[in-house]
């Protein structure tokens, strides 16, 4: 099994709410990433975990709110945002920060859009 | 620091004819490189990775890529496209455990196959 699944598929939110982003998997790796990607441009990283420890913050705003509760599950947290945070936001995974590279595999995403 | 430079932003393509994308990467580092495919509302879909040994790389669908690090360059290439293959097209970078596994995307080739 090689599938990472994110919750909801679509989420509509006004800029006083407070939501929450799920991303799921089971195939035992032990890094997962929150991506987030504008309309016609690449996805852009925002936050690593490895072995449920934050190991990178690209200077992300707080009011995204990342947690990773145990190996399998990753919540990202939201609360004031802006319209211009509207964008699809992809979870990723991977087996292991600490040997070599190892390739990253996608869920489908949920697309935000901020009122 | 690394970089990712794809050289076509479009490339329309007859079906059953060959395509080609093209891909530049500059890192100080060794580098790990991935091709990534990303259908319309879907999340990324890894085609194909180079890591190490040789340099001519296959992947799923039919398609290739080749690593030149003389040229540092990691084209993709597919000798028969079909419909299904109308996609976002992404190359990626990674310099490994070195920088937390960080993917470092192009800016994306957009394959549109015209029957």
């Amino acid at each position: 099994d090689t599938e990472v699944t994110q919750t909801p598929k679509h989420l509509v939110m006004g800029m006083t709410n407070k939501k929450s982003l799920k991303c799921e998997q089971h195939m035992g790796h032990r890094a997962m990433y929150w991506y987030k990607q504008k309309a016609k441009k690449p996805p852009e990283l925002m936050f690593v975990y490895s072995y449920e420890k934050l190991s990178i913050n690209e200077s992300v705003p707080s009011r995204f709110s990342p947690e990773c509760p145990n190996s399998s599950l990753l919540n990202l947290h939201l609360h004031a945002l802006q319209p211009e945070d509207s964008a699809l936001y992809l979870c990723a995974s991977s087996q292991d920060l600490r040997e070599r590279s190892y390739e990253q595999y996608f869920g489908p995403g949920t697309r935000l859009t901020v009122t | 620091a690394q970089s990712v430079t794809q050289l076509d932003s479009q490339v329309p393509v007859f079906e059953e004819a060959p395509v080609e994308l093209r891909c530049n990467y500059s890192s100080s580092v060794s580098v790990y490189l991935f091709w990534y495919v990303q259908y319309p509302n879907q999340g990324l879909q890894l085609l194909l990775k180079y890591l190490s040994g040789s340099t001519l790389v296959k992947g799923i669908n039919g398609f290739e890529a080749e690593f030149n690090k003389s040229q540092t360059s990691f084209h993709l290439r597919k000798p028969s496209v079909h419909i299904s293959d109308t996609a976002e097209y992404f190359c990626a970078v990674s310099s490994g455990k070195a920088a937390g596994n960080k993917l470092t995307f192009g800016g994306g080739t957009r394959v549109l196959v015209k029957p």
